[in-house]
């Protein structure tokens, strides 16, 4: 089946320090979501991306999908206390569902 | 706009009880799903609801998890009898236009 793997699984960095998730599928995918869990909360929608190649920006939050629609990163520039949680990415399996990724919990040092 | 709701947000129980927990979706949302996460895993799909069917419980133990959407609304999961295994958060959520997902706080559950 579907697979679904997230890189590094644990980051810690220093605040101020830039972080970069990847996320890769095992097939080519139509779009690609990705979520923000802070420690104790639940998964909150960040962004959804769809085009080859399609990068997009929030503020200090980078994302962008691959020329072949088979992974996708998310990165931080000048990480901050507030960006501490874990990063799941989310990929269309079959026509209706979501399967999420295994995550990539970041941890940032003050 | 109210978020999606779902209670109890903690619940103990022994292994071989049933318990219930109960969500309501973002008004309007025709999709919603069940997901269990483990601790330090992301989010399995249970069951996905569209309107008050079901459209994929292929991942949902059947032989002791059941859920209904009975008014397209809002919906319960239930697990009868409990095991040790089941400890986890049950997050319920709904799906907007874009095909985001909204979730719930969701529902610890400790099965001792």
């Amino acid at each position: 089946g579907q697979q679904v793997m997230q890189i590094p699984q644990y980051q810690h960095v220093q605040e101020g320090e830039d972080f970069t998730t990847y996320c890769n599928s095992s097939t080519t995918l139509s779009n690609i979501q990705w979520y923000k869990q802070r420690p104790g909360g639940h998964p909150v929608f960040l962004i959804q991306l769809v085009k080859s190649g399609e990068v997009k920006k929030q503020k200090r939050l980078t994302f962008q999908f691959g020329e072949a629609k088979k992974n996708s990163s998310l990165h931080i520039t000048a990480t901050q206390t507030t960006d501490v949680g874990t990063y799941f990415c989310a990929v269309p399996s079959g026509t209706y569902k979501y399967i999420f990724g295994t995550g990539t919990r970041l941890k940032v040092l003050a | 706009e109210a978020g999606v709701a779902q209670s109890p947000r903690y619940k103990i129980i022994e292994k071989r009880q049933s318990v219930a927990f109960w969500c309501n979706p973002i008004s309007g949302h025709a999709t919603l799903y069940w997901y269990q996460q483990i601790l330090g895993q992301g989010p399995k799909l249970l069951i996905q609801f569209q309107n008050n069917g079901v459209v994929d419980d292929s991942q949902l133990p059947k032989d002791r998890f059941s859920a209904e959407r009975l008014k397209g609304v809002d919906s319960t999961l239930k697990i009868q009898p409990a095991k040790l295994e089941d400890s986890a958060v049950y997050l319920c959520a709904s799906e907007g236009l874009g095909y985001e997902q909204y979730f719930g706080p969701g529902t610890r559950l400790t099965v001792t």
